[in-house]
């Protein structure tokens, strides 16, 4: 159980074009989804927080208007880069955790993971 | 400022023995503690976590010890076997949050 799929696992586009990917909970509802970044050598690193029907949380420094993220079912969360630049070149994984809509009763259940999506921008 | 760290980059162990992996942590406001294995292209797998109000959790071959006082945490993996050959990231998170702060990983090798 506790399956997380993400797609693409590769992309290679050009700079200025916009890339999709997909990270969808598979035998789970998740309420809250978890997109992260990694940088080579270097820990995971949280961009967003999504939650189902409402607004995605950034945490400080990412920018959300390149960063678009849409969390529209419970099992279906999106992060589109927009007008990629080659700094954005990095590996980007997702998460999503089983909980019910109060926190303390999802409070202690982990995030599972997707494969991650390698974003290669020429 | 890295709130989770695991200052062992790497740690080889041979089969059978147990292996520790190493992880401290500065805020004291973190509440819940995991550790997650991950293989080369792939996403992590979630192993196991604590709350702070236990100081031991075990779950088959895995046991996660933690120290709060001393702010520390600790997996123990035994007997070790060459299919735990992996990268060992752990994470905590505070009071009243979701969001995970991720060490920066060990690589365990295991060898015959």
């Amino acid at each position: 159980g506790a399956v997380v799929s993400q797609h693409p696992s590769r992309v290679i586009c050009k700079s200025g074009t916009s890339v999709k990917i997909e990270c969808r909970s598979l035998d789970f509802q998740a309420t809250t989804m978890f997109w992260y970044r990694q940088f080579p050598k270097k820990s995971l690193m949280l961009m967003a927080t999504s939650n189902e029907g409402s607004k995605a949380t950034y945490e400080q420094g990412v920018e959300k208007d390149k960063f678009l993220i849409n969390h529209a079912s419970l099992t279906l969360s999106t992060l589109t880069v927009t007008s990629a630049h080659p700094e954005d070149s990095s590996f980007y994984i997702c998460s999503a955790k089983y909980g019910g809509r109060t926190y303390s009763s999802g409070r202690n259940q982990p995030q599972h993971f997707g494969d991650g999506t390698r974003l290669s921008i020429l | 400022d890295q709130q989770v760290k695991q200052n062992s980059p790497s740690l080889s162990v041979q089969e059978g023995r147990i292996s520790i992996l190493n992880c401290d942590y500065t805020n004291s406001m973190f509440d819940y503690f995991l550790w997650y294995k991950k293989y080369p292209a792939e996403g992590p797998t979630f192993l196991i976590s604590i709350s702070s109000i236990k100081d031991k959790n075990e779950d088959g071959r895995f046991t996660v010890f933690l120290n709060k006082s001393a702010k520390h945490l600790s997996l123990h993996i035994v007997p070790s076997q060459p299919g735990d050959s992996a990268v060992y990231f752990c994470a905590a998170s505070e009071v009243n949050t979701d969001k995970l702060i991720f060490g920066t990983g060990t690589r365990l090798q295991v060898f015959p």
